[in-house]
């Protein structure tokens, strides 16, 4: 079942910060966060995984509620390279191979 | 290093035809999925190898969609009779171990259109 996210869209001033949320109904082993730009490969900016390890990029950051199964990507002092859509990919710890996607949020950020 | 690459770029096909799209992934890379991205949606899940071996085709929309990896390398995307719903980009993506325990490194995509 594929994870809601919230807002499906936001508009920031350069500076301003933004955070995006990912909530799934199924136990999760893996959150994943990928930011795509029009036209453009998704590229990835954070892993959290059950248990507490995280890889990514050193300037994004990111929290885990594994009780919930609720993901957060914290976004600051945003700056126009920001500007995209963001999806945030979760794996259930009953496949733990399959990473199903949300319908994303779009972030534009503005001068 | 050279990332993950996709061909062809763009594929026009009349309703009907058969398209076969390639997908070459990171060297040493074990896991390899196949994405279905509709305009405005994020990538579905299609299937997922790990080295030969496809271990979920759950994703496929239908028997008309057909993959493989047969040496654990390229992998190939076949879709039979293509119909108008099957446009979209397929985004292919791999990874250096197996599941989701590492990022996926995605490769441009091919953007099917059916006419």
């Amino acid at each position: 079942q594929q994870p809601v996210q919230s807002p499906q869209a936001v508009i920031l001033r350069e500076g301003e910060d933004a955070v995006i949320n990912c909530s799934s109904s199924k136990a999760l082993y893996s959150v994943h966060w990928y930011r795509q730009k029009h036209g453009e490969a998704p590229v990835f900016l954070m892993i959290l995984l059950k248990g507490g390890e995280q890889k990514g990029h050193e300037k994004i950051s990111a929290s885990f509620n594994e009780k919930k199964q609720q993901s957060s990507l914290y976004l600051t002092a945003s700056q126009l390279s920001y500007s995209g859509t963001y999806f945030c990919g979760t794996a259930s710890q009953t496949s733990y191979d399959k990473v199903i996607f949300g319908p994303g949020t779009s972030l534009s950020v503005i001068p | 290093g050279a990332g993950v690459s996709q061909s062809p770029r763009y594929k026009v096909a009349k309703r009907g035809q058969d398209v076969a799209l390639r997908c070459d992934p990171i060297s040493g890379h074990v896991s390899l999925f196949w994405y279905q991205q509709a305009l405005g949606q994020g990538p579905e899940f299609l299937t997922y190898f790990q080295n030969e071996a496809q271990l979920d085709k759950s994703g496929l929309p239908s028997d008309r969609f057909f993959a493989e990896r047969p040496e654990g390398s390229v992998s190939t995307l076949k879709i039979q009779r293509t119909q108008q719903e099957d446009s979209a980009v397929y985004l292919c993506a791999s990874s250096p171990s197996q599941g989701s325990r590492n990022e996926q490194y995605f490769g441009p995509g091919t953007r099917l259109t059916v006419t």
